[in-house]
């Protein structure tokens, strides 16, 4: 069965930088899309970036285009996303999800069991 | 950016009851590959999101088959037939065809 464990959450100042991990096991790590999404604490989920299979292609919430990038390493079967200018905004709980579609984008199947990123002075 | 959106927004249900959900989408879900992309997900208190459903009526493996989803275009359903104590949380449509993905705003469903 696929597992994401997320890593890399943690208290950051506004304007300043995190990155956060994802090392996924339990399937083909380079035949699937994977995203992440948060959730803001009491609130809706909220997807925040995803990446095809092989890097080419990525996408972003408008809420994060400029600042967030997602990137990934086959080789380490690991997941990533570079945040800067860090908002306060962007406290949230961080999720790292597989797309349910081999070699496409369509679905969020597996879930990780998140990392909290609090952005405050 | 397509939006979704879900009603109602709370449900309080009697056990062994019926539950429907519905979710609407700004624009059509259907894919050019002929797919319709529309999943639902649970999410339990304190815990990660779970996927039910997807491609609007394909149950994931392990899901209770008193849930059930349909629909088509722009309207889809969920519907839980007989409510148990574990159902309680919040549901999530979510539509996969279009970049960004988007969510419905949720529905809390809890035990009358």
């Amino acid at each position: 069965e696929a597992q994401l464990v997320e890593s890399g959450g943690g208290l950051g100042q506004p304007g300043r930088s995190l990155r956060l991990s994802c090392v996924a096991s339990g399937f083909t790590f380079d035949d699937y899309a994977l995203h992440w999404v948060r959730q803001a604490p009491g609130k809706g989920l909220e997807w925040v970036s995803g990446i095809s299979w092989n890097g080419v292609t990525t996408g972003y919430a408008d809420s994060v285009k400029g600042r967030f990038t997602i990137s990934r390493d086959n080789a380490k079967n690991s997941l990533y996303l570079q945040m800067n200018s860090l908002r306060t905004e962007d406290t949230a709980l961080y999720y790292c999800a597989k797309d349910g579609c081999s070699g496409g984008s369509c679905s969020l199947s597996n879930w990780g069991q998140g990392t909290l990123v609090t952005v405050s002075s | 950016d397509v939006v979704m959106t879900q009603s109602p927004l709370s449900l309080p249900v009697t056990l062994g009851q019926p539950a429907f959900i519905s979710c609407r989408s700004s624009q059509s879900l259907v894919h050019s590959d002929g797919n319709t992309y529309l999943s639902w997900f649970q999410q339990r208190p304190g815990q990660s999101p779970r996927r039910l459903i997807y491609k609007v009526s394909n149950r994931d493996s392990g899901v209770p088959d008193r849930f059930s989803g349909s629909g088509s275009g722009i309207d889809f359903t969920l519907k839980i037939s007989r409510v148990e104590a574990e159902d309680v949380g919040v549901y999530y449509c979510m539509q996969g065809t279009h970049w960004p993905f988007t969510f419905g705003p949720g529905t809390k469903v809890d035990i009358k």
